[in-house]
């Protein structure tokens, strides 16, 4: 069974903060890493992607991965309340066109 | 800007009716998926579809389920016999081939009775 964790949360931080959410999977195989924003009761809309170790930055956000630890994380900068949602990290399977996405992290920005 | 169109938003059904749940992709995409979400869970991979087939299926994805592009613009799932526990929002989503990006249609929330 092909696992994607993430911390439930709820993780709260104050406006202007930097946001930390993480993700482990299972699957070794796995090349494409993907973190999406969903709000509530909406569908996800895709924020970032990474294939390669190391960092990926598109304006505030940047995902970090780690293919040795199985890691996955996304940072965001200068939080807004807007940026108030759940967040889900999804993995493809190692035959490429099979998804696996987390249970997510909600995150609450405090104004 | 284009968008995943999916339709209806929400279809009532009885236990052991037949449903089909409608979605158009974005009109140059060559992959398309579909998902369902049951309440509070998480999201969950059901099929990929690409040049006319299934591409992947995952284990809930059983001969209760079908997909068909029956044209060049809509891509369906049916459900041929409604259980209970089918009850969830259903997201079809299309991806352009390149990168594995997928764009999420706004959902169908399928009740079943």
């Amino acid at each position: 069974q092909k696992e994607v964790e993430q911390n439930s949360g709820p993780l709260s931080v104050p406006e202007g903060a930097i946001a930390s959410l993480n993700c482990t999977y299972s699957d070794r195989g796995s090349q494409s890493f993907f973190w999406y924003r969903q709000y509530s009761g909406k569908s996800p809309e895709l924020i970032m992607f990474i294939y390669s170790n190391g960092d990926k930055e598109d304006g505030r956000f940047t995902a970090q991965l780690n293919k040795a630890s199985q890691y996955v994380s996304l940072l965001i900068r200068d939080s807004q309340p807007s940026d108030s949602a759940t967040y889900l990290c999804a993995v493809n399977s190692n035959t490429g066109n099979q998804f696996y996405f987390g249970t997510g992290t909600s995150l609450t920005v405090i104004p | 800007e284009p968008e995943v169109t999916q339709t209806p938003s929400h279809q009532v059904t009885q236990m052991g009716q037949e449903v089909i749940l409608r979605c158009v992709p974005i009109s140059n995409h060559l992959y398309f998926y579909w998902y369902r979400q049951i309440l509070g869970q998480k999201v969950e991979f059901l099929v990929s579809f690409y040049n006319n087939e299934i591409s992947e299926k995952s284990e809930i994805f059983d001969d209760q389920f079908s997909v068909e592009r029956p044209d060049g613009s809509n891509f369906t799932l049916k459900i041929r016999s409604t259980k209970l526990e089918d009850s969830a929002m259903y997201f079809c989503a299309s991806e352009g081939g390149s990168s594995y990006e997928q764009y999420f249609g706004p959902g169908t929330r399928l009740t079943v009775t």
